[in-house]
């Protein structure tokens, strides 16, 4: 079965670097996911797609201090130079013939 | 510019029946998948079904199967969700996305869908 898992959780300090970490069920370690970014009462956003290779495609106007890598099953978010508008929820997103697929989400608070 | 716009939420009872629609602009609509996704109050985002470029292949999660149905016109750059025999667990916002090739890369700014007598 097709999941992913994300803590709940994080923290990091205004300024200073986090990453975010989506995993990947066992058996589906070479899968691509996508991580989007949602603001309070707002649609989410798309900022990239990141494959098992770790290399990442970014969506429209998504600022170089996000990036994306992958170890294994994990795909990352990186946030870098943390802003107080980076506090928010995260979500990692993947997908296979006849489902997608959402974790459950992070909530990114900026100290 | 890219745009999803939705609109058709609003109250229902259990049991009723809802049609949101989603408009597309910015892109060519008939060359993309199109998703719907839904966010109940203070929870996660959950899929909830998928449509092809042409129709061809849809996808749906097993909680709707057999009530929600997703359609589109490409002519008029229009998606539909035709929600039947609604519960009270599909109150949520609803989301229209675009979907390129896996990833859904732009999102609508939601429709809310209360079911409640």
């Amino acid at each position: 079965q097709l999941v992913l898992t994300q803590s709940p959780s994080a923290s990091a300090s205004l300024g200073a670097s986090v990453k975010l970490t989506c995993t990947l069920s066992s058996g589906h370690s070479s899968y691509a996911i996508a991580w989007h970014q949602q603001q309070p009462d707002k649609g989410p956003r798309y900022l990239m797609k990141v494959n098992s290779d770790g290399s990442h495609n970014k969506g429209d106007g998504i600022p170089d201090r996000f990036s994306g890598s992958s170890s294994g099953a994990e795909r990352y978010l990186t946030i870098s130079s943390l802003q107080s508008e980076d506090e928010t929820d995260y979500y990692c997103q993947t997908w296979d013939t006849g489902i997608r697929v959402f974790g459950g989400g992070t909530k990114l608070t900026v100290l | 510019e890219v745009q999803l716009v939705e609109s058709g939420g609003g109250l229902v009872q259990p049991g009723g029946s809802l049609r949101l629609s989603c408009a597309a602009s910015g892109f060519t609509f008939s060359t993309y998948g199109m998703t719907w996704v839904r966010q109940a109050p203070g929870q996660g985002l959950e899929w909830v079904n998928y449509i092809s470029s042409s129709s061809n292949t849809i996808y749906e999660a097993d909680s709707v199967k057999g009530r929600f149905t997703i359609s589109r016109d490409n002519a008029k750059n229009s998606l539909y969700l035709q929600m039947n025999s609604l519960r009270a667990e599909d109150t949520a916002v609803y989301y229209c996305g675009r979907a390129n090739d896996g990833p859904f890369d732009y999102w609508g700014q939601g429709t809310l869908v209360t079911v409640s007598s």
